[in-house]
C-alpha cells in the first residue's frame, strides 16, 4: 500500500473561497505531481515538482498554485474557487524513473 | 490531441471470459508503458508495466502485449472476475527534463458480470 495521503477526500465550497488541498507522502520521493481528472476522462497533469523549492506547470493549464517547502508535502491552492474548478484532484509521487503512486484523490465541488 | 488513444471506453465481460483493452501511441520517444487500475473513490494503482524492448509481459491473469512497429499495446485479463470491475488506464511515459512525463489514455470502464 502506497503511503501517500490526500485531504480532504471531499470538499464542497462556495464560489470565491480560497482552498488548499493537502498531499503528503512518507516514501521520501523527490518527484510529486498533481493531476486533474474529470468523470470518465483521462488524467491531466497540472503541476509537478522535482524536489524541494521546485515547481513547474503541467500540460493542462490550471489557475491553481502549488508549493514544495518540504519533501513530503505538496499542497495545491486555489485563491478564488469557481464552479469550473469542480473536478477530482489526484496527487502522486515517484522515485527516479519509476511508477507513480497515487493518493485517493480530493473530489472538489464549487457551488 | 490525444497522444495515447485507448479503446473501448466501456467493456462488459462475462465472468471467466477474457477482457481486452487496446492502446495506441504516436510518439516514439515513449519508453515505458504502465497500466493503472482505478476503483471508484480510489486513486489509480499500478497494475503492470512494460518497456518497448519486450513484446509480452505476464503477471498472473494480466498480460501486456506490445507491438513496437505498430505502436500499439494491449492489456488482456484472463479468467475475468467481478472483482476486476474497475476503470483501466493505459499510459505512456518518457523522460522530460528531470522527471518521467506520463500521458494517460482516456480509460476503459470494465464490468465483469457473474
Amino acid at each position: 500500500e502506497a503511503d501517500i495521503y490526500q485531504t480532504p477526500r471531499y470538499l464542497v465550497i462556495g464560489t470565491g473561497k480560497k482552498i488548499t488541498l493537502e498531499c503528503s507522502q512518507t516514501m521520501g520521493h523527490d518527484k510529486m505531481y498533481w493531476y486533474q481528472q474529470d468523470p470518465g476522462m483521462e488524467l491531466h497533469l497540472i503541476h509537478y515538482s522535482y524536489g524541494v523549492n521546485s515547481t513547474e506547470k503541467g500540460d493542462l493549464s490550471s489557475e491553481s498554485t502549488v508549493s514544495r517547502i518540504r519533501t513530503e508535502h505538496f499542497p495545491l491552492t486555489l485563491e478564488s474557487a469557481r464552479p469550473s474548478h469542480t473536478s477530482q484532484y489526484l496527487c502522486a509521487s515517484s522515485k527516479e524513473n519509476t511508477e507513480a503512486f497515487f493518493g485517493q484523490g480530493t473530489r472538489l465541488t464549487v457551488v | 490531441q490525444q497522444q495515447v488513444k485507448q479503446s473501448p471506453q466501456s467493456l462488459i465481460v462475462q465472468k471467466g471470459g477474457i477482457s481486452i483493452i487496446n492502446c495506441a501511441y504516436e510518439n516514439t520517444a515513449f519508453d515505458y508503458f504502465p497500466w493503472y487500475q482505478q476503483f471508484p473513490g480510489k486513486g489509480p494503482a499500478l497494475l503492470i508495466a512494460i518497456r518497448p524492448d519486450v513484446s509480452e509481459k505476464k503477471e498472473g491473469r494480466f498480460t501486456i502485449s506490445f507491438n513496437k512497429s505498430a505502436k500499439q499495446f494491449s492489456l488482456h485479463i484472463m479468467d475475468s472476475q467481478p472483482g476486476d470491475s474497475a476503470t483501466y488506464f493505459c499510459a505512456a511515459s518518457k523522460r522530460a527534463g528531470g522527471y518521467q512525463k506520463v500521458t494517460f489514455g482516456i480509460g476503459t470502464k470494465l464490468q465483469v458480470i457473474p
